[in-house]
């Protein structure tokens, strides 16, 4: 079955550049999440579109935008990086409105795109 | 989202059951429990949920206490490939809606 896709996997930018990480949902997914994992902790919410409309926001600095395509793929844009931006981050895509064959509204993880800043 | 409270490591001999507790003692009526874990540095991966009824599934069980104060997720035959750290996550079960992660339980599982 076709799971989340997430490129690139792995990308090394030095401070003060600009990075794109993208995410391809599964296939009539409609909802994106973006979740940011520093070295050592736990997956901290970022941010949430549903229908290419943002449907919810956390702790996403300033300096980060996102956007969700007409196709669903999602896209995280991240600019002045800065060391402490260096992490993991995953994207996870569900149906809003539909069973899956777990559970209504599961979110399925990507492998994740890991950042390092230097 | 209400605050759930894991220990934060535990060890499980293979082959047996692994029983992981869970307090959230401020849970709300329409709140579900949520179990999911994460193998090392790969994406989270969703296990069981809940709302007051004991469920199971081909991965686990879950057993949620009759006030719905604290759940236990049970591994019934433990495997070195359950090694993980698993999250126990509180939310409400409607379109959309975020998962809040708290510290997670590593659990170890001893040859």
């Amino acid at each position: 079955a076709a799971g989340v896709i997430q490129s690139p996997r792995h990308l090394i930018k030095e401070k003060r550049e600009t990075a794109t990480l993208k995410c391809y949902p599964i296939p009539r997914h409609d909802t994106v999440y973006w979740y940011q994992q520093g070295p050592g902790q736990d997956p901290q919410f970022l941010i949430s579109f549903y229908e290419k409309m943002q449907s919810d926001k956390g702790s996403i600095p300033d300096r980060f935008s996102a956007q969700q395509f007409s196709d669903y793929h999602s896209e995280l844009n991240m600019s002045s990086l800065e060391l402490g931006d260096s992490a993991l981050y995953f994207c996870a895509s569900s149906l809003e409105d539909g069973w899956t064959k777990n559970s209504y509204n599961e979110q399925f993880f990507g492998p994740g795109t890991r950042l390092t800043v230097l | 989202d209400a605050k759930t409270t894991q220990p934060p490591s535990m060890d499980c001999a293979e082959g047996r059951a692994a029983n992981l507790p869970c307090n959230h003692s401020t849970i709300s009526g329409n709140e579900y429990v949520y179990w999911y874990r994460q193998i090392h540095s790969q994406g989270p991966q969703y296990i069981i949920h809940g709302l007051k009824n004991n469920e199971t599934n081909e991965m686990a069980s879950l057993i949620i206490t009759e006030d719905r104060k604290s759940s236990t997720l049970i591994l019934p035959h433990a495997t070195l490939r359950d090694t993980a750290v698993y999250y126990c996550i509180v939310r409400l079960n409607f379109g959309n809606e975020k998962l809040t992660f708290g510290t997670g339980t590593r659990l170890t599982i001893i040859p």
